[in-house]
């Protein structure tokens, strides 16, 4: 296992369409987040989980989006009834929870969703 | 909620030294990390600072001073592959980690 691996590495999709991404964390990982970057901006918190149990989704987020980490491995997030705006490159990053605390997120490639 | 303030772009010179700082507003305070970036890449992660003082990674060095909500990044002997976004991301009530907006380096011949 060599890092985080996120699919689809691109989308592109007409808008009113849902679009699911996935992300492969580093398997020893338990926390998981989801971030969203858009161009020359800094990667924005979406939502994170700890194992299965997801523990926080910003406030920011619309409902069209949704995440799941069902065995507390691989995660997806799911838009639905896409917009325009949400257009971004989607990032998964992943880190050892209960070890020590090194302040590092260990992040995909991410996935680029284009909204037409 | 959180905030963090960095410069947008630096420019500086193949061998020079450069300073990118950063100051945030966060409850909740564990420390400050700093992340490279370069176009179409993933975020890498450079260092980290908990405790107050100067962090020595090779040619990267990160500083904290807790009592004044501020680090830098410093970057020494630059090298063209330098160039990259930079950002700086407060880890806050343990599990949580906010991003800046990122600094542009340019490093120029």
């Amino acid at each position: 296992d060599t890092g985080v691996s996120q699919n689809p590495r691109h989308k592109i999709t007409k808008r009113g369409q849902n679009v699911t991404f996935r992300c492969d964390p580093i398997s020893e990982h338990n926390r998981l987040y989801w971030y969203r970057q858009t161009l020359g901006q800094g990667p924005e918190f979406l939502t994170y989980f700890q194992n299965e149990a997801q523990l926080e989704k910003s406030r920011l987020l619309s409902d069209r989006f949704s995440a799941e980490r069902p065995k507390g491995s691989f995660s997806t997030l799911e838009i639905q009834r896409t917009e325009q705006g949400d257009s971004a490159m989607y990032l998964c990053a992943s880190s050892l929870a209960g070890g020590e605390n090194t302040g590092e997120l260990f992040f995909g490639e991410g996935s680029r969703l284009t909204v037409l | 909620g959180q905030s963090l303030e960095q410069p947008s772009e630096v420019t500086a010179v193949e061998g020079a030294i450069v300073q990118i700082n950063c100051t945030y507003q966060t409850s909740g305070f564990y420390g400050l990390s700093w992340y490279q970036q370069h176009d179409g890449g993933a975020p890498t992660f450079l260092s980290y600072n908990a405790l107050d003082g100067l962090e020595e990674t090779g040619r990267f060095s990160s500083f904290l001073s807790r009592s004044d909500s501020y680090g830098y990044l410093l970057l020494q002997e630059l090298q063209m592959k330098d160039s990259a976004s930079y950002f700086c991301a407060v880890q806050y009530n343990f599990n949580k980690f906010y991003f800046g907006s990122g600094t542009k380096l340019n490093v120029k011949p």
